[in-house]
């Protein structure tokens, strides 16, 4: 069954550095997403892209994030200059059509820790 | 009042019981509503995928979704050791859009 995935599974940084999470959604489908869960909380929506550009973001998606799909099969999210609160498990999520049967798919996720 | 309520939990429960769980939520904008099964220190695991009232089955689990009541609920028949796991219940207002999950309710599965 196809699955999404995420590189790397566990990331350490310091404190102001720039962080990449990759992501491979699910080949064909359309909508893509990030989610975070910070340890013993809610998984929390950060955005969603589709058709290469952003559809919608969360009030957590500050001008320190972004995301971009480089080429027909990677999704990265990027994370300019990190505090210590951005430490969380970081989800990517991929859906199909976007016309009702769509669920999302979630990926292992990246641990992110920052230091 | 929270969108989407879940009993934490933790839910502890003999082999081969059944496994009871739900959430309420607020916005009656939701229209599909999803089950989500989270192994520690990993990513959700779509169980069930449900639109619009009623009752849907897949070999143990059954959903059942009440929009008069903004209640959906999961149950897990013949529960084994490896259910024991957290369960996320997940609503969308429209395909695409983005996901306001529950809490999750821990479950325990004991031999």
């Amino acid at each position: 069954e196809p699955e999404v995935t995420q590189t790397p599974s566990h990331q350490v940084t310091q404190m102001g550095q720039e962080v990449i999470l990759r992501c491979v959604p699910i080949s064909n489908h359309l909508y893509f997403y990030w989610y975070r869960q910070i340890l013993g909380q809610k998984v929390e929506f950060l955005v969603s892209f589709y058709n290469n550009e952003i559809s919608e973001k969360s009030e957590i998606f500050d001008d320190q994030f972004s995301v971009e799909r480089p080429d027909g099969s990677n999704f990265t999210l990027k994370i300019r200059s990190t505090k210590l609160e951005d430490s969380a498990m970081y989800f990517c999520a991929s859906s199909g059509t976007g016309l009702g049967n769509s669920p999302l798919h979630f990926g292992n996720g990246t641990r992110l820790t920052v230091t | 009042q929270k969108e989407v309520e879940q009993d934490p939990g933790p839910l502890s429960v003999p082999e081969g019981a059944i496994v009871s769980l739900n959430c309420t939520y607020s916005n009656s904008a939701f229209q599909y509503f999803m089950w989500y099964r989270q192994y520690s220190r990993k990513g959700p695991e779509l169980l069930m995928y449900t639109y619009s009232s009623g009752n849907k089955e897949d070999g143990r689990f059954t959903a059942q979704v009440d929009k008069s009541s903004k209640y959906i609920s999961l149950f897990i028949r013949d529960s084994q050791p490896s259910d024991s796991a957290t369960y996320l219940c997940a609503m969308n207002k429209a395909a695409g859009n983005k996901l306001t999950f529950g809490g999750g309710t821990r479950v325990l599965v004991k031999p």
